[in-house]
Formats: structure tokens, sequence, C-alpha cells
């Protein structure tokens, strides 16, 4: 089974400017959840998506959206980049919500390098 | 709100020594699942082993076993015979049982393994 997969891998932005990044689940899984990880704040959860649905989200400003396409791939969008927004973006996908415990696992993607100049 | 700590930021081990990585954490819940995960230097963040809280048998993994105390919300990870691959960011994580339940990681402690 092909793993969580992200593009692109590097990405380097000004501030001021909107930034999108994408992750694509292992097939059948429908939950996606993504985290933002740097040096000083270590992982922090954006936000998880399941079945088209934000199911969560965690503390972050509105100019930090996303969305979940139908095959479950998702989309998050960060609007007004800040350079505190420069970080390694994870995506994470889970079984979650179809059989047992082992639902509760996350598989991470390789992230995606975000720097804002 | 679910916290998890980790009270080591660094650790070194020798190779093939043993070395314990200590994680706390505060639930007022009484099913849950913990994780420990590894992020080696620029590669991808892999689970190490997981732990139901049900369980009271602690959860082994070759090499990889874990502590883990319900009562006093403890679950620490022993490396056996370290090997140098294992140089790692490791991150405890936390997950309640339940619907639109999210993760809750740990701060992370800095693996090296010394040849």
């Amino acid at each position: 089974k092909a793993g969580v997969t992200q593009t692109p891998r590097y990405l380097i932005k000004t501030r001021g400017q909107q930034v999108t990044l994408s992750c694509s689940p292992i097939s059948g899984h429908r939950s996606v959840s993504w985290y933002q990880q740097t040096p000083g704040q270590g992982l922090q959860f954006l936000f998880e998506y399941f079945s088209e649905t934000q199911r969560n989200k965690g503390n972050f400003p509105g100019r930090f959206s996303g969305r979940q396409f139908s095959n479950s791939r998702s989309e998050m969008n960060v609007s007004t980049l800040e350079l505190g927004d420069s970080a390694l973006y994870l995506c994470a996908s889970s079984s979650y919500g179809l059989a047992g415990a082992l639902g509760n696992e996350q598989f991470f993607g390789p992230g995606t390098r975000l720097t804002v100049l | 709100a679910q916290t998890v700590t980790q009270s080591q930021p660094e650790m070194s081990v020798q190779e093939a020594e043993t070395v314990t990585l200590s994680c706390t954490y505060d639930t007022s819940e009484s099913d849950y699942y913990l994780f420990w995960y590894k992020q080696p230097p620029s590669r991808q963040m892999i689970l190490v082993i997981r732990q139901e809280a049900y369980k009271q048998q602690n959860a082994t993994e070759n090499r990889f076993s874990v502590n883990f105390q319900k009562a006093a919300k403890s679950f620490s990870l022993k490396i056996s015979d370290s090997q140098l691959g294992d140089a790692a960011m490791y991150f405890c994580a936390y997950r309640s049982d339940g619907y639109g339940q999210n993760f809750v990681f740990g701060p992370g402690t800095r693996l090296s393994v010394l040849p």
C-alpha cells in the first residue's frame, strides 16, 4: 500500500502571500489530520477531517483553513503568510472510524517544508 | 484538556546499551491509547509502539518495550541493544477513545546514539 504523500515537499513564499498544501492519505483512510512542527513549539495540531467534515480544530488563527475531498485527499491553505508560519507541515491519515483499535494509529507523510521570507 | 510531558529534551546512549525515555500524561479518561513515534533526522515520522490503556500487559516490539503505569499516568519507552539507526526525535502521543478525539503529542526527546 502506498503511504501518505504530501506535495510539494518544499515551498518558499514571501510575507502576505497565500499557500496551498496537499495531502493524499493511505488508500481507504478517511481521517486526515494536519500538524505544524517547529523547533520552538514542537508538534501542534491544526485540524482533522473525516469524510469531508472538519471534526476537530486546534488553536490556530482563521488564516489556516483546510478541506477534504470525496476521495479523502485533503488540502490546507494558509493566507496572508507571516514569518512565523515557517515550519514543517505534516499530514497524517488514519483508518479511525472503520474498524477496531488499529484505527487509532496515525500514519504520517514526509511533510511540506514551508519557508516564509 | 489532555497534556503529554516528556521531561528529557535530549538523551544519549552508547551503542548496544539500553536507554529509557520518559513520558507522563494527564487525563481524566479511562479508555485511551498511547503511542511512541520516531522521527529520524529529515525523515518521515513512524510509529514505534502503541499501548491500549485497557491492557495491563506492556507492549513490546522487538528491541522496543514500554513500561505503562496507568495509575501513575506514566508511559516510558525502553530501547534495548541501541543501534545507530535509533538516533531520532521520539514523541510520546496520547489519543482518547472516542469519536473526534485528536492526538496530543509531547515535546519530544532527541536521542543520540554514540558509537
